[in-house]
């Protein structure tokens, strides 16, 4: 079993629309979240991090984590074309550095 | 922002041959960098971590003698590809870790590499 699965999509919406991105991870140790977007041939930039239960904001992104499930989600409101990306879920362990990623998730934002 | 960058963006080379790709954290002092590699619609996957001044920690099955990595100063540290062959051309990107932060590692543009 993967530490972190994510289905690799590829997902389209219109644009405008709420995005959900998803993953879910096996290690109960994890304790920092990442999300992480790419633009193609490009490296990833982080967008959002977290380390507790809960929902984190940062205008139109939501970063939710559920630690009793294992499951994190990334929301996105009010979609834009210049979302269009791969992102990237990750986790590492509170004093290791080591950044473990999810496949990605292929993300289209239709005009 | 931090910002890491790496040189070349693209390279093409012949089989057998070695390319060094460079990566540089320009406003910050990193104590730590990762190695990663990206095959196509794939996620990223660690090959190595440098640290500053040490020999670097390779992932399993990542041969170390075919992937040297230098890490001299604070700034820079150097992945070199010796003996390249077709199967090692993929995307490698380096992040570097700023000294004082516990998690967030900053990603470089990526190299492309191709191996004719």
């Amino acid at each position: 079993q993967k530490e972190v699965e994510q289905d690799p999509g590829p997902l389209s919406v219109p644009e405008g629309a709420i995005v959900s991105l998803n993953c879910t991870y096996s290690n109960s140790a994890f304790q920092y979240f990442m999300w992480y977007r790419q633009y193609s041939r490009k490296g990833p930039e982080l967008l959002m991090y977290t380390y507790s239960s809960g929902n984190k904001e940062d205008g139109r992104f939501t970063a939710q984590v559920d630690k009793s499930s294992k499951y994190i989600s990334l929301f996105i409101r009010d979609s834009q074309p210049s979302d269009s990306a791969t992102y990237l879920c990750a986790r590492t362990n509170f004093g290791n550095e080591k950044l473990t990623f999810g496949t990605g998730t292929r993300l289209t934002i239709i005009p | 922002g931090a910002v890491v960058s790496q040189h070349p963006s693209r390279v093409i080379c012949k089989s057998g041959t070695s390319v060094k790709i460079e990566c540089r954290s320009l406003d910050f002092q990193a104590t730590t960098m990762f190695w990663y590699r990206q095959f196509p619609k794939q996620s990223l996957m660690l090959m190595a971590t440098s640290n500053e001044g040490s020999k670097a920690t390779y992932e399993q099955g990542v041969e170390k003698d075919k992937f040297l990595i230098n890490h001299a100063s604070l700034t820079l540290s150097t992945l070199t590809v010796t003996s390249a062959h077709p199967e090692d051309s993929s995307f490698y990107i380096c992040s570097a870790k700023d000294r004082s932060s516990s998690y967030e590692q900053y990603f470089g543009p990526g190299t492309r590499l191709t191996v004719t």
